[in-house]
């Protein structure tokens, strides 16, 4: 079946330093993709919506500045943490549906990234 | 902004008890979709529900979807440790936004033995 995958799943980081995280489509390809933030027990908070081939569009309160999304390719989203620092530390997870052109679309998630800033 | 409204946020029950978790909106879904998640993992599909009063059974586990699509619940018969995880509702409108899903706050389910 189709899998999306994250990479890296771990990663632990000085505060300053950027951090990218990638989101793959590994079967299927995905026009479209979500990246999503986490905090322990709480549910997925939608940060932007991935767009290949035009910009990313951000919720409310994201900074796109601070979060970079390119969509570099129909199976490849990319979410650079710029300049983190330890409030940006949570579980960063991505999706993409694969959209079947009737009533249901299956949405695909990624395994998940857990960024840790020191 | 659409809302779904899930309850409860924790649940905290013993082993073979049953239980059932809300998730309402004043909103129409095309479709409602139900994850599980557990600790340090993406969300898995459960199930998709997409006609209005549908019922849909996966061994002991029901869902149901209101007849107006506004709605829908999970109810867990003689629930197991195993089922433990945090089980969320998401709702696909499909607006402009396609494959864009609409998150409930989550329950937190623990079932000890």
């Amino acid at each position: 079946g189709a899998v999306v995958s994250q990479h890296p799943s771990r990663v632990i980081c000085k505060s300053g330093t950027s951090v990218k995280i990638e989101c793959r489509s590994l079967d299927f390809q995905a026009t479209t993709m979500f990246w999503y933030r986490q905090f322990p027990k709480k549910s997925l908070m939608l940060m932007a919506t991935s767009n290949e081939g035009s910009k990313a569009t951000y919720e409310q309160g994201v900074e796109k500045d601070k979060f970079l999304i390119n969509h570099a390719s129909l199976t490849l989203s990319t979410l650079t943490v710029t300049s983190a620092h330890p409030e940006d530390s949570s579980f960063y997870i991505c999706s993409a549906p694969r959209l079947a052109g009737g009533i249901t679309d299956t949405q695909y998630f990624g395994p998940g990234t857990r960024l840790t800033v020191l | 902004t659409q809302l779904l409204e899930q309850s409860p946020q924790f649940l905290s029950i013993q082993e073979g008890e049953n239980l059932t978790v809300y998730c309402n909106s004043s909103s129409v879904f095309s479709s409602l979709q139900w994850y599980r998640q557990e600790p340090g993992e993406g969300p898995v599909l459960l199930v998709t529900v997409v006609t209005g009063g549908e019922v849909k059974k996966l061994k002991r586990l029901t869902f149901q979807f209101g007849d107006a699509r506004k709605d829908s619940s999970l109810h867990i018969t003689a629930a197991q440790p195993g089922d433990t995880g945090l089980y969320l509702c998401a709702g696909d409108d499909r607006g402009s936004t396609l494959g864009r899903l609409y998150f409930g706050r989550g329950t937190q389910l623990t079932v000890w033995p």
